[in-house]
């Protein structure tokens, strides 16, 4: 268990709806970052938060967004669904110790478009 | 960020040490080598980093050459429960992790 919760851990849903994917970091980790999981892309970064300010960008869609809340959990929204958005979407919150970071990753929410 | 170069799969008897090779020639000075795993659909699993050290935790041990253009995850005694797809990443200052395709490591009973 790497004390990163996600939740729901399974989502079904239509085109053209909107969902909101939810993620709590370990106690006391800042950063959170976002990844997308589907079987044709692989794993790929979407976007971090740190302390409530984004901080990167990735490959996310103009359709998705995201924020970090003063007590520090995080929201993926992903709107105007359509059918290749269906995938596993991790969350990961970093620790930096010894001048390096470490993403402990959540057990992903799997999100499916029909 | 450097890129990595794994193989896309291996064999290894269970109890047997599994050695997981990894190319990262393009590596710079400030970035890290880290690997993590994912079993089958589970949210993927941190394992160990390195900077240029060898690096040993509970989970395995990290050997990283000279030159840093290479290294190897040991998993000193295999079980069937590391069987996973087993990741190899360089970063750096910008903290997001690439991910390739990974070694798929088959452990055999």
């Amino acid at each position: 268990d790497s004390g990163v919760t996600q939740t729901p851990k399974h989502l079904i849903t239509a085109t053209g709806q909107r969902v909101t994917l939810r993620c709590s970091p370990r106690s006391g980790d800042l950063s959170v970052y976002w990844y997308q999981q589907s079987l044709d892309q692989g794993l790929q970064f979407l976007i971090q938060y740190y302390n409530g300010e984004e901080r990167a960008k990735g490959n996310i869609l103009e359709r998705f967004s995201a924020q970090q809340f003063p007590d520090l959990h995080s929201e993926l929204n992903l709107s105007s669904l359509e059918l290749g958005d269906s995938a596993l979407y991790f969350c990961a919150s970093s620790v930096v110790a010894s001048g390096s970071e470490t993403q402990y990753f959540g057990p992903g929410t799997r999100l499916l478009v029909l | 960020d450097a890129k990595t170069t794994q193989p896309p799969s291996m064999d290894c008897a269970e109890g047997r040490a599994a050695n997981l090779p990894c190319n990262h020639s393009t590596i710079s000075g400030n970035e890290y080598v880290y690997w993590y795993r994912q079993i089958h659909s589970q949210g993927p699993q941190y394992i160990i980093h390195g900077l240029k050290n060898n690096e040993t935790n509970e989970m395995a041990s990290l050997i990283i050459t000279e030159d840093r253009k290479s290294s190897t995850l040991i998993l000193p005694h295999a079980t069937l429960r590391d069987t996973a797809v087993y990741y190899c990443i360089v970063c750096g200052a910008t903290n997001k992790l690439i991910f390739g395709t990974g070694t798929l490591l088959a452990v055999q009973p």
